[in-house]
């Protein structure tokens, strides 16, 4: 069973368009959120992270949205260009001493036209 | 500073044949951990390693083994492949419980 759900698939933009990718989860005890950007043929990276204690984070063109009550968030990549063209997957994972273990959703394949 | 290596980068198997996944960081990360990633499933954790001297399963563990040989090193081992093993493998690491995670390169291996 996905810990994480993530949607769209895969997302067609213009240049200088908005997309949005959206997330949901159920477990309450996740309490930390990252998103990750793959290129092809190269590992995840971490892009933007946020705690359940915001609402949102802004970095650069990058902005997670977070809704603590219907347990959803979701990445706004602002004046997209064609360098974002990635697959994008967001995660959940809870405070754990040890280690963090992420949950992956689906991924979000991002093509950007010029 | 190398970050996270992967060795191999591509590996080929035919069914029952073993092998060992290699994995290296040089960020002096307590915890280390192995992914695979399918077509369509995003990257499911298989085992983990909170800090050396421990290591624990995680979602995907079953026809694999790990290693925790020092505080930079975690191996992953396949003792009889089987063909749905065919995917493409990530190392992460990081400082500890709660931090980015860094992934390496990955090996993509297919099992025929």
């Amino acid at each position: 069973q996905q810990q994480v759900k993530q949607s769209p698939q895969s997302l067609i933009v213009q240049k200088g368009g908005i997309p949005i990718i959206n997330c949901a989860y159920e477990n309450t005890a996740f309490d930390y959120f990252p998103w990750y950007q793959q290129f092809p043929g190269k590992g995840p990276a971490l892009l933007i992270a946020i705690r359940p204690d915001v609402s949102e984070k802004k970095e650069g063109r990058f902005t997670i949205s977070f809704n603590k009550s219907a347990k959803q968030f979701s990445l706004h990549i602002m004046d997209s260009q064609p360098g974002d063209s990635a697959t994008y997957f967001c995660a959940a994972s809870t405070r754990n001493a040890g280690a963090n273990n992420l949950f992956f959703g689906t991924g979000t394949r991002l093509t950007v036209i010029p | 500073n190398a970050g996270v290596t992967q060795t191999p980068k591509f590996q080929v198997l035919k069914t029952g044949q073993s092998m060992t996944l290699q994995c290296a960081q040089d960020m002096n990360h307590n915890s280390m951990y192995w992914y695979r990633q399918d077509p369509g499933m995003g990257l499911r954790l298989i085992y983990y390693s909170a800090s050396e001297g421990t290591t624990d399963k995680g979602e995907v563990p079953n026809g694999y083994n790990v290693s925790r040989l020092n505080k930079r090193e975690f191996s992953l081992r396949l003792e009889s492949a089987a063909p749905s093993q065919t995917s493409v493998y990530f190392c992460a690491s990081s400082l500890g419980g709660v931090g980015e995670q860094f992934f390496g390169p990955g090996t993509r291996l297919t099992v025929l």
